[in-house]
């Protein structure tokens, strides 16, 4: 049973350039999150999708948008990049939350961005 | 507003003593999750347990246990005879039931067990 897998894993752009990272859920999941963990913090909330739609959105600029695709996989993008974006972007998978059903939701190794 | 708290940043034990993490939440909602993750120097969380808030019932797996009490809003993380493996940043984590399961995490705790 393959699980949440995330491309690439290591990544470095320079400031002002673009950036996109790839997740694959795991199998059997329909739904993809994605989480942005700077060093020392716990993870936040970037968005959630869903039927190929944006679900959730957390605090986060317009420069971050996302795609998922028929498959269920999903993008994410980063426009402008900033030196504050560097962060280890963690993509996680679940079933959408049905009453009291099942709720786990399952990380990817993450990929890790630097931006210089 | 949702908040989760882990007051502890750093916690350093020798092998097989117990330890236990702490978690407080907060939230306006009646109804919720609550998670712990552990996230070993790879970078992967891995999921270790999900508690809704109607079931208050302590749960044991192994050497980890876990005391949910709501009247004091804390979801504490206890492991029996650490072992150096058990060396990670453990997050605690809330989520609304009925809004589409974005995880508010804590700062994270880390655990390191000396042989």
């Amino acid at each position: 049973d393959a699980g949440v897998t995330q491309s690439p894993t290591h990544l470095i752009k320079t400031r002002g350039q673009q950036v996109t990272l790839r997740c694959s859920p795991k199998s059997g999941h329909d739904t993809v999150s994605w989480y942005q963990q700077a060093l020392g913090q716990g993870p936040q909330f970037i968005f959630q999708y869903y039927e190929e739609e944006e679900r959730q959105r957390g605090n986060f600029p317009d420069r971050f948008s996302g795609h998922q695709f028929p498959n269920y996989s999903s993008e994410l993008n980063v426009n402008a990049l900033l030196l504050g974006d560097s962060a280890l972007y963690l993509c996680a998978s679940s079933f959408p939350a049905v009453g009291q059903g099942r709720y786990e939701q399952y990380f990817g190794p993450g990929t890790r961005l630097t931006v210089t | 507003a949702q908040k989760v708290t882990q007051a502890q940043t750093e916690i350093s034990v020798v092998e097989k003593e117990d330890v236990t993490l702490d978690c407080v939440y907060e939230t306006r909602d009646t109804t919720y999750y609550l998670f712990w993750y552990k996230q070993p120097p790879s970078g992967e969380l891995v999921f270790l347990i999900r508690r809704n808030s109607f079931d208050e019932q302590n749960e044991i797996s192994g050497r980890y246990s876990w005391n949910f009490q709501k009247s004091t809003s804390s979801f504490n993380f206890t492991i029996t005879a650490s072992q150096v493996v058990d060396s990670a940043v453990y997050f605690c984590a809330l989520s609304a039931i009925w809004r589409g399961g974005k995880l508010i995490f804590g700062q994270g705790t880390e655990l390191s067990v000396k042989p």
